[in-house]
């Protein structure tokens, strides 16, 4: 067990460009989130799968994002056309059905993306 | 909707004082709770968690109790030490079968403790 792995740590962008960041999760877990997080405030939901479907999705996440599970395994968040706005830490977390309904969400270190 | 509030921080202590973080939540239902904690440049890490009324979470010294007639899940630490310093956040989930499933956040405490 790794843990939770996200690539790049570190993103610097120009406005209006895109961005893609992935996340590793844990092998054995079947759930997997994107959380964002500004500074002094604590992480906000974007989305989330099981497996290779998508659940749930944040009003927060515009149509410029879009979050993809193809295999169930790894996961990618695209920005299009990024706005300064988007400048956080994009965290992602995983979970397991398996060990019960209030198994806890093991996070990554996250990508921090600053748009200038 | 379900959300969570904390104490505004930042929190300064000296080693070996008590803390206490106030965390209340509002939700429908019986959400389960959770304090997560990260320390500086790490990931967030699950500190402790209660899943119903009256329960007690507890590890590494801290502990919260699950109270429903108050909403609340206050942090307590008896003896702070440096190594504790890091933001902790209140969190709950509410799981509702499959399609429903995420956890909120409160917007964190960041505790400073000086030696």
């Amino acid at each position: 067990d790794t843990g939770v792995s996200q690539n790049p740590r570190h993103k610097i962008t120009k406005r209006g460009q895109n961005v893609t960041f992935r996340c590793d999760p844990i092998s054995e877990h079947n759930r997997l989130y994107w959380y964002r997080q500004t500074l002094g405030q604590g992480p906000e939901f974007l989305t989330y799968f099981q497996n290779e479907a998508q659940l749930e999705k944040s009003r927060l996440l515009s149509d410029r994002f879009s979050a993809e599970r193809p295999k169930g395994s790894f996961s990618t968040l695209e920005i299009q056309r990024t706005e300064q706005g988007d400048s956080a830490m994009y965290l992602c977390a995983s979970s397991s059905t398996r060990t019960g309904p209030y198994s806890p969400l093991h996070f990554g270190n996250g990508t921090r993306l600053t748009v200038t | 909707g379900n959300s969570v509030t904390q104490m505004e921080g930042p929190v300064t202590l000296s080693e070996e004082a008590f803390l206490t973080i106030n965390c209340t939540y509002t939700a429908t239902g019986y959400p389960s709770l959770f304090w997560y904690v990260q320390y500086p440049g790490e990931g967030l890490q699950l500190l402790l968690k209660a899943t119903k009324a009256d329960d007690k979470g507890s590890n590494k010294g801290f502990e919260a109790t699950y109270r429903k007639e108050t909403t609340s899940f206050h942090l307590e630490k008896g003896s702070v030490q440096v190594s504790d310093s890091a933001v902790y956040f209140c969190a709950l989930r509410h799981p509702r079968g499959t399609s429903y499933d995420k956890v909120i956040f409160g917007p964190g405490t960041s505790l400073s403790v000086i030696p």
